[in-house]
């Protein structure tokens, strides 16, 4: 089945700098990675996601890059604040489920 | 708000007795799943629907049973609840993004359970 990697599992960067986190997948077949973010006590919240026939999304300060030929795909946070302190999943579609990473436990200082 | 609840929202109970957890949407969509969430594994689907009385295993279905016997309720059993199933259920549905056809899912607020 589809295994999904991500990297790194916590990342601290400050107020104003960009955060990147990075997942890889096996399945060729997947062709739709969505990220959510969770906070505490909350449920997963879609933020972003990307299919496979495009290669790079922008919404606001958040971006996602999808490499298929490396099976690779990234988050991109641009000009961080507090508030985006949480922990980010990404994931890749299996078919019929998402098959999703470990997550990333993001913290912005201020 | 993706129109899932999800109840109990906490529940304590003790090794060896069953426990059922509700997943329950307003909008009739086709698919529901149920995952669980542990620290160091991410989310990991236990078993999902696609229709009533249509249900599939996933990746950790055993000690898991599930129903659907009508479109807007999914439910989890634990038929002998184990230490090891202490955690967190989320629910979630698949719908369309926006207008267009595409879906994706969307997740409730969770249950968190406790199994002594």
């Amino acid at each position: 089945g589809e295994n999904v990697e991500q990297h790194p599992s916590t990342l601290s960067v400050q107020e104003g700098d960009s955060a990147v986190i990075k997942c890889t997948y096996s399945d060729s077949a997947s062709n739709y990675f969505p990220w959510y973010k969770q906070e505490l006590g909350k449920g997963p919240q879609l933020i972003i996601d990307i299919r496979s026939n495009v290669g790079e999304k922008k919404d606001q300060r958040i971006a996602v890059t999808l490499n298929k030929t490396a099976k690779h795909f990234s988050l991109h946070i641009t000009e961080t604040q507090p508030e985006d302190s949480a922990v980010y999943f990404c994931a890749a579609d299996s078919g019929y489920a998402l098959n999703f990473g470990k997550g990333t436990s993001l913290l912005v200082t201020p | 708000d993706a129109g899932i609840t999800q109840s109990p929202r906490h529940k304590v109970t003790e090794t060896g007795t069953p426990v059922t957890l509700r997943c329950h949407q307003t909008e009739n969509h086709r698919y529901m799943y149920w995952y669980r969430q542990d620290p160091g594994h991410g989310l990991r689907l236990i078993h999902y629907s696609y229709g009533v009385k249509d249900t599939d295993k996933g990746e950790v279905s055993d000690g898991y049973s599930v129903s659907r016997s009508k479109t807007e309720d999914f439910l989890l059993t634990l038929e002998s609840a184990t230490s090891s199933q202490t955690s967190v259920y989320f629910c979630a549905i698949r719908k369309a993004l926006g207008q267009g056809i595409e879906e994706t899912q969307y997740f409730g607020p969770g249950t968190r359970l406790l199994v002594l």
